[in-house]
């Protein structure tokens, strides 16, 4: 099930730069796009998300933005702190039909911020 | 903050067993979800479940799976006799509202070793 794909496996950024992980999908009916941020040996914590009727959503440092057309999404962290270091899940889903809520994961790309 | 829990953190079984994991959501929410990871791979969807139904299921739950909803704060995960190819994280989720709408919140997670 290749429907969400985070080609990049590993992001290594320098603290107080920006991180940008990117995603992409490839079902049309996807209307709900979420980021999330695991630590091993946890679960996955909510970060943000975005309808597929906006284009950017922003909270802190955290900024998504969604390019319907290409069917692409990415997480912007400015400025990255080391704490933000984790792996990084995109995730989707579609609305109502036959899909209840049910989230599609991409495979998730770890991000390092070193000092 | 409300946060959702699950017991155990780790259960190690031998194959042919029957296992239960344990979930409790966040109190208000409505909706819940397993999803389960083998190790070094995506986070699948098995299931979600409302209204004491289960709502959607992926191919991988199949009869050796099911779900419920003993009283009013679990939610379970049955495994009636377990593979070797069980062996995974499996993480108890919960919402307000579908996914497709509203935000999964997930719990730590059962690390479930199959002897």
């Amino acid at each position: 099930d290749q429907q969400v794909k985070q080609n990049s496996p590993s992001l290594s950024v320098q603290e107080g730069r920006i991180s940008i992980l990117n995603c992409d999908y490839t079902n049309s009916m996807f209307d709900y796009f979420l980021w999330y941020k695991k630590y091993p040996a946890e679960g996955p914590t909510f970060l943000i998300s975005i309808s597929s009727i906006k284009d950017k959503n922003e909270d802190g440092r955290f900024t998504v933005f969604l390019n319907k057309s290409a069917k692409h999404l990415s997480l912007h962290i400015v400025p990255s702190q080391p704490g933000d270091s984790a792996v990084y899940f995109c995730a989707a889903s579609g609305a109502g039909g036959t899909s209840y809520g049910k989230l599609t994961f991409g495979q998730g790309t770890i991000l390092t911020v070193h000092p | 903050e409300p946060e959702v829990t699950q017991t155990p953190s780790h259960q190690v079984t031998q194959m042919g067993q029957e296992v239960i994991l344990r979930c409790v959501p966040i109190s208000n929410h409505l909706y819940f979800y397993w999803y389960r990871q083998i190790l070094g791979q995506k986070v699948e969807f098995l299931v979600s479940f409302y209204n004491n139904e289960i709502s959607e299921k992926s191919e991988i739950f199949d009869d050796q799976f099911s779900v419920e909803r003993p009283d009013g704060s679990n939610f379970t995960l049955k495994i009636r006799s377990t593979k070797l190819e069980d062996s995974a994280m499996y993480f108890c989720a919960s919402s307000s509202d579908w996914g497709g709408t509203d935000t999964q919140y997930f719990g730590p997670g059962t690390r479930l070793t199959v002897l």
